[in-house]
């Protein structure tokens, strides 16, 4: 089972824009509406930022948006705040029981 | 509100085996999964399997290769990974979460993680 794609980093200043992206495959991103992201900070457990492609749960600003194309997703901060920088993995389903996360990205407000 | 609390923290050698518990409380329904996730140092998430607390199904990952075993006891409301053979790369943080039953849901509630060290 083989991880879901992120680039290893992404940056930003305060106030721009970052776009992260999170590609698998047909059996897996591309076949179900099941993305989710989490925000994971030093020592913390990861914290659910996104799901089911670009739904937020309470709490979570709008300036954390989602989409999906084809086996490919994204999450996008606006409006970047120096509490954005931090680790986020996405995730999916896989089919057959089974889930798959991304190797991260590590975001850093410059 | 629903809590995972975690235990089993534990210094292996090689070849031997370690159980980690995860405890749910609060949860609204009596039948939830319980997934296991772990994080090895500076790496990223890795999906470990699960279990379905009401019929005690469980999935592991195909990585692991028949090495975790999850079970749950519902008297306990407590949901247990048991990983054999370990070798040095098993050493990681071990995350027990939780969701709502189906495919699409997220893992919305996270336990605190337990360290596990595999050394010599």
């Amino acid at each position: 089972q083989s991880a879901l794609t992120q680039p290893p980093s992404a940056s930003g200043s305060p106030g721009q824009s970052v776009t992260i992206s999170c590609t698998g495959a047909s059996s897996d991103v591309g076949a179900y509406d099941s993305v989710s992201w989490y925000q994971q900070h030093p020592g913390k457990a990861p914290k659910l930022m996104l799901f089911e492609v670009s739904k937020r749960p309470s709490g979570v600003p709008d300036r954390f948006s989602g989409s999906k194309s084809g086996n490919t997703a994204s999450l996008t901060v606006s409006g970047l705040q120096v509490e954005d920088e931090a680790e986020y993995y996405c995730s999916s389903y896989a089919g057959s029981d089974n889930w798959v996360f991304g190797g991260g990205t590590k975001v850093t407000v410059l | 509100q629903v809590q995972l609390v975690q235990s089993g923290a534990d210094v292996k050698t090689p070849g031997a085996s370690v159980t980690v518990s995860c405890r749910a409380s609060g949860h609204p329904f009596t039948t939830f999964p319980i997934h296991w996730v772990r994080q090895a140092p500076g790496q990223g998430l890795e999906w470990m399997g699960w279990i379905n607390t009401g019929n005690g199904h469980t999935k592991a990952s195909q990585n692991f290769q028949g090495r975790v075993t999850i079970t749950w006891d519902t008297s306990a409301s407590t949901a247990y990974m048991e990983m054999s053979s370990l070798r040095s790369r098993d050493t990681a943080l071990y995350y027990c979460a939780t969701k709502a039953m189906g495919p699409n849901s997220p893992f919305d509630v996270w336990g605190q993680g337990i360290v596990v060290t595999v050394s010599s």
